[in-house]
């Protein structure tokens, strides 16, 4: 089965910029999740979907941050305008449904410079 | 607060040798454990564990949970310089996945 998908691979933009983060989960996974992952931390969730609806985003700096799964699928993960603490690894993750036996699979990841 | 605590933070070790990784954890419902190898960028997954003693095995590297003491180890014989990776633990609290800040493996050859 093929994994999951996200672009591009790497980003360098300027504070104040803005930013947009694609990821295409693996076919017939509903849930989706974003993360950020910060060098030498673990991952921090920003925001869970269930199939097109959001079940967690108590994580997510909502005055930069915004992300949409239109129609369960595709989901982009923007940041306007960005701030130099954004620095760090935003992974996306699939998995085929919300719960504790479900594990998670990560995509590649995209890692954003902010200088 | 639920919690998840990696030990150590970092290891250096030559190939061959065997390693183990701790992970302890304090959450409020446990529901599993799982174990990730990172490297690069994207996390793979490595086990799923939800029941006490019962050890998960992929060749050189195995697992177990210990739901009385609330830790699970990661063990990996003979190790390769392919092992080099960030090990990185998580527990499902309710419908929340708590990450540990990662275990940093470095095999020498």
């Amino acid at each position: 089965e093929a994994g999951v998908a996200q672009s591009p691979r790497y980003k360098i933009i300027e504070k104040r910029q803005s930013v947009a983060f694609w990821c295409n989960p693996i076919s017939g996974h509903a849930t989706l999740y974003w993360y950020q992952q910060i060098l030498g931390q673990g991952p921090k969730l920003l925001i869970q979907f269930q199939n097109n609806g959001v079940v967690d985003d108590s994580q997510l700096p909502k005055d930069r941050f915004s992300a949409e799964r239109l129609k369960g699928v595709d989901s982009t993960l923007k940041i306007q305008p960005a701030k130099l603490e954004d620095s760090a690894v935003y992974l996306c993750a699939s998995s085929h449904y919300r719960g504790p036996n479900s594990p998670l699979h990560f995509g590649n990841g995209t890692r954003l410079t902010v200088t | 607060e639920d919690k998840v605590v990696q030990s150590p933070l970092s290891l250096v070790v030559h190939e061959g040798d065997t390693v183990t990784l701790n992970c302890s954890y304090e959450v409020t419902n446990f529901r599993s454990l799982l174990w990730y190898k990172q490297e690069k960028k994207a996390p793979t997954f490595l086990f799923m564990l939800t029941s006490s003693g019962i050890e998960k095995k992929s060749g050189r590297l195995s697992s177990i949970l210990d739901k009385k003491e609330l830790f699970s180890i990661l063990n990996i014989t003979a190790t390769q310089t392919g092992d080099s990776a960030v090990y990185l633990c998580a527990v499902y609290s309710n419908y929340q996945l708590i990450w540990g800040a990662g275990t940093k493996l470095i095999i020498k050859p």
